[in-house]
């Protein structure tokens, strides 16, 4: 069973497309989180939702919208893609109050 | 300057050595994790502390809030240890997580 699961795992596409990654947790953690990596590896939070409420979000365009229908589930949709959003994008979830997080396999995109 | 910085970045070691990883932070934390990333692989977290020392395995994370500092010890490292070890902060009440630059570890039979 897999706790924190991210769909797809790799997503190639052309600049000017939208796109969607979808993440679900089964763990029952009310705080879901989306992380970029970039060709560093370095790591940097998107956004926060807790129990569906956005909580952070830390300057990312507004082509990035994360939606989330319920605790278990934080979706990420990104319009008009750029070349620059190539990246691996992880989801994780926790409890609420700085406790450990949980992270899913991630999502590669190549945007071309 | 990032908020948490890590040492060293890169890191070699041979099967047995044992092994440090040091993570400074700027800023006032109220936990700190540890994160293993294994190339083209998830995110596995290792450890998560605010105090004190934890063990799991070969592996020991202690952490000295007075003087901003964590460390991650490898005992009698093995080939497949080899991966990214990142040091994470949460920063004030939003559960927000600082990540370090993390320290590619390679160790060779």
């Amino acid at each position: 069973d897999t706790a924190v699961s991210q769909t797809p795992k790799y997503l190639v596409t052309q600049m000017g497309n939208d796109k969607s990654i979808k993440c679900e947790q089964n763990l029952g953690h009310d705080t879901m989180y989306w992380y970029k990596q970039d060709s560093k590896k370095f790591l940097k939070i998107m956004f926060s939702y807790n129990n569906k409420e956005l909580i952070i979000n830390e300057t990312v365009p507004n082509r990035f919208s994360p939606k989330s229908p319920d605790k278990a589930h934080l979706n990420l949709h990104i319009n008009s893609l750029e070349l620059g959003d190539s990246a691996v994008y992880f989801c994780a979830s926790s409890h609420w109050g700085n406790t450990e997080a949980f992270f899913g396999q991630g999502t590669r995109l190549t945007v071309v | 300057k990032n908020e948490v910085e890590q040492s060293p970045q890169n890191l070699t070691a041979q099967e047995g050595e044992f092994i440090t990883i040091n993570c400074s932070y700027s800023v006032g934390i109220s936990a700190l994790h540890w994160l293993q990333q294994h190339p083209g692989g998830g995110i596995v977290s290792l450890f998560m502390l605010s105090s004190g020392k934890k063990k799991h395995g070969r592996l020991i994370a202690t952490i000295n809030i007075q003087e901003k500092h964590s460390s991650l010890h490898i005992t009698a490292s093995h080939p497949r240890d080899s991966a990214v070890y990142i040091c994470a902060v949460y920063t004030g009440t939003a559960s927000k997580l600082t990540f370090g630059t993390g320290t590619r570890l390679q160790v060779t039979l």
